[in-house]
């Protein structure tokens, strides 16, 4: 079964423009991370966010958590080209030794 | 530095075979995770060996097994394979011991089964 539930399923912008996904999840976690794909290959580890973090940084991306909505946000600014992958939130649930995916947002940045 | 590799890159298989899948981690890496990821759907989690101890299981049937080797390189077995079985396989390494830290993951291997 699948935890997070990213929101949209599927986003098109255009370069430039700043681009928000968001991840929903229902059980409480250790930590949540976000993962970029391309065309069907591995995962890219783009950032972990702790249960007791608020906000984090990493270049042009940006995430926060809040746990009391159980919901998390990656916002990636000045978006390029390069940024059109899926990407997936993956929690870290507390008493579980596996991190659950959702199901991914599709994102297409048009040049 | 290499990356975690997998072999082979694809595969095609009919129904009731059995296939291997080799995974070779970061070096200095001692965890190995192993992911089925269906298309259209995000990855899901089947292993996790760290040391070569079993530390996680997924909801998959017997027919998955897998094992880790001194040097922490992985090999993910699956018996009588099912339509079904049809995916991307992702093994993921991870310097730290539990599968929810950050994981660092290879290419994939594409599976069909006919």
């Amino acid at each position: 079964s699948q935890q997070g539930e990213e929101d949209p399923q599927a986003l098109s912008i255009q370069e430039g423009e700043n681009a928000t996904m968001n991840c929903s999840y229902k059980t409480s976690i250790n930590n949540l991370q976000w993962y970029r794909q391309n065309s069907g290959r591995g995962l890219v580890h783009l950032i972990l966010i702790r249960s007791n973090e608020r906000e984090k940084h990493s270049g042009r991306l940006r995430v926060t958590l809040d746990t009391s909505k159980k919901s998390s946000s990656l916002l990636i600014t000045a978006s390029r080209a390069a940024d059109t992958a899926s990407y997936f939130c993956a929690t870290g649930q507390v008493g579980s030794e596996k991190l659950v995916f959702g199901k991914g947002t599709k994102l297409t940045v048009n040049p | 530095d290499a990356g975690v590799t997998q072999s082979p890159t694809h595969l095609i298989k009919t129904r009731g075979q059995q296939v291997t899948l080799r995974c070779s981690p970061i070096s200095g890496h001692k965890s190995v995770s192993w992911y089925q990821q269906v298309l259209g759907q995000g990855p899901q989690f089947i292993f996790q060996y760290y040391e070569k101890e079993e530390r996680g299981r997924g909801n998959f049937p017997d027919r998955f097994s897998a094992r880790q080797f001194p040097n922490y390189s992985s090999e993910l077995n699956v018996n009588a394979l099912l339509l079904g079985d049809s995916a991307l396989y992702l093994c993921a390494s991870s310097s730290l011991p539990r599968s929810t830290d950050t994981q660092y993951f290879g290419p994939g291997t594409r599976l069909t089964v006919l």
